[in-house]
């Protein structure tokens, strides 16, 4: 069974601080991997991460797949407090209609 | 730009009712899913289709029903509601097609709220 799991579950720190989240998956057939943000709706699109595209990098934002180890980081740099949000990962493997296994999120908390 | 409309928002139900959950989207997306978020919990897809007249089950199908008649249109149908549907459901599209992974990521709709007592 494909498993995604992201670490740690919940983090606060405080305004300008730099984060790192975690995510490690066991799928069948990689695909691709990709972050959303969720503030109170909708998770919106950050990143997506294939083998022919192991980093992205987005003003404050990056990421890294590491295919080898079976994770990826998601950094935030010079954090803002509108950084707040649910970071969700999610792993796209083989089996067609490009479903989607997604993580548990981790919750970021940024104070002033 | 409307992209994927879900509704309603919020909806009470009572254990045993039913009812039907919108989604409709405008982006001309080939791909459509259902997914359920618990508190603390990741997304789980409930059901999901391909294009007009096909859908299948994704890991917690039971208790629901799909339909996808149009392209555009793909409600989700909650027959005798219990308890543990209570929960926010989101819809999601992809295009689905043959032009660079790229293309192929999904887009949400704001969610609806539901809870069931």
């Amino acid at each position: 069974e494909d498993k995604v799991v992201q670490s740690p579950l919940s983090l606060v720190v405080h305004e300008g601080d730099t984060v790192t989240l975690n995510c490690s998956y066991e799928v069948t057939n990689f695909r691709s991997l990709l972050w959303y943000k969720q503030e109170k709706k909708a998770p919106t699109f950050l990143f997506m991460l294939t083998s022919s595209g192991i980093e992205k990098k987005s003003g404050r934002l990056s990421s890294i797949l590491d295919k080898k180890e079976l994770f990826s980081i998601l950094n935030i740099t010079a954090t803002q407090t509108g950084d707040s949000a649910i970071y969700l990962c999610a792993v796209e493997s083989e089996g067609g209609a490009q479903k989607l296994v997604f993580g548990q999120g981790t919750r970021l908390t940024i104070n002033p | 730009n409307a992209g994927v409309t879900q509704t309603p928002k919020f909806r009470i139900l009572k254990i045993g009712q039913s009812m039907t959950l919108q989604c409709t989207q405008d982006m001309n997306h080939n791909y459509m899913y259902w997914y359920r978020q618990d508190p603390g919990m990741g997304l789980k897809l409930i059901y999901y289709s391909v294009g007009a007249g096909i859908t299948d089950k994704g890991e917690v199908p039971n208790g629901y029903n799909v339909s996808r008649s149009t392209t555009e249109d793909f409600p989700l149908r909650l027959e005798l509601a219990a308890p543990s549907q209570t929960s926010v459901y989101f819809c999601a599209s992809s295009y689905g097609g043959v032009r660079g992974r790229a293309k192929n990521i999904q887009y949400f709709g704001a969610g609806t709220r539901l809870s069931v007592l």
